[in-house]
């Protein structure tokens, strides 16, 4: 069965250091999306992709998250200049239509 | 905005069956969806209602009431391995036009032999 996949499944980095993360989403789906959820938290929505152009975007994504689909199958997450606050689980997923598919996430540790 | 609300946490025995609440309030409403997630995992798809009524999928079933922004997951014949975090959200028409998923804050389940 088709899975969303995601690289890295840790990262620690230093405040205010760049990192990007990584998904390969299901092959024929064609909405993407960034989630986070901070440790003990809910899923809280950060952006939507669609048609290599961002669709929508929570007041979370600001100008120090960027969002790429650099070729045919990967999509990226770019925090420009960490904060320690950014320090969660990112959950990528992607849909064909109604169902979102969670990837496994990358557990992001600002420190 | 939206506001969705669960029970934090519930408990119940092996072989049981357990009904956990969600009530959401939302301007463009498109469709509910219930999701379990183990701690430290990706969540998991269970259930999608976008017209009111019920759709059941082997041990779980999920109930919609639009009128009521109301919705149930039942899950039935209670295992071990159904501990967990049970996630609904609601997905949403955003300003564009494009779908966004809010989700709640997720109902903790354990269940006891």
């Amino acid at each position: 069965e088709p899975e969303v996949t995601q690289t890295p499944s840790h990262q620690v980095t230093q405040m205010g250091q760049e990192v990007i993360l990584r998904c390969v989403p299901i092959s024929n789906h064609l909405y993407f999306y960034w989630y986070r959820q901070i440790l003990g938290q809910k899923v809280e929505f950060l952006v939507s992709f669609y048609n290599n152009e961002i669709s929508e975007k929570s007041e979370i994504f600001d100008d120090q998250f960027s969002v790429e689909r650099p070729d045919g199958s990967n999509f990226t997450l770019k925090i420009r200049s960490t904060k320690l606050e950014d320090s969660a689980m990112y959950f990528c997923a992607s849909t064909e239509q109604e169902t979102q598919y969670f990837g496994p996430g990358t557990r992001l540790l600002v420190l | 905005g939206q506001n969705i609300d669960q029970p934090t946490e519930m408990t119940a025995t092996e072989g049981a069956i357990v009904q956990i609440n969600c009530t959401y309030q939302t301007s463009g409403f498109n469709g509910l969806f219930w999701y379990q997630q183990h701690a430290g995992e990706a969540p998991t798809f269970l259930s999608y209602n976008v017209l009111d009524g019920l759709e059941e999928k082997g041990r779980f079933s999920s109930f919609l009431s639009r009128s009521k922004g109301y919705s149930y997951l039942l899950l039935k014949e209670l295992q071990m391995k159904d501990s967990a975090s049970y996630l609904c959200a609601v997905r949403d028409l955003g300003n564009s036009g494009y779908s966004t998923l809010t989700f709640g804050k997720g109902t903790m389940l354990l269940v006891s032999p």
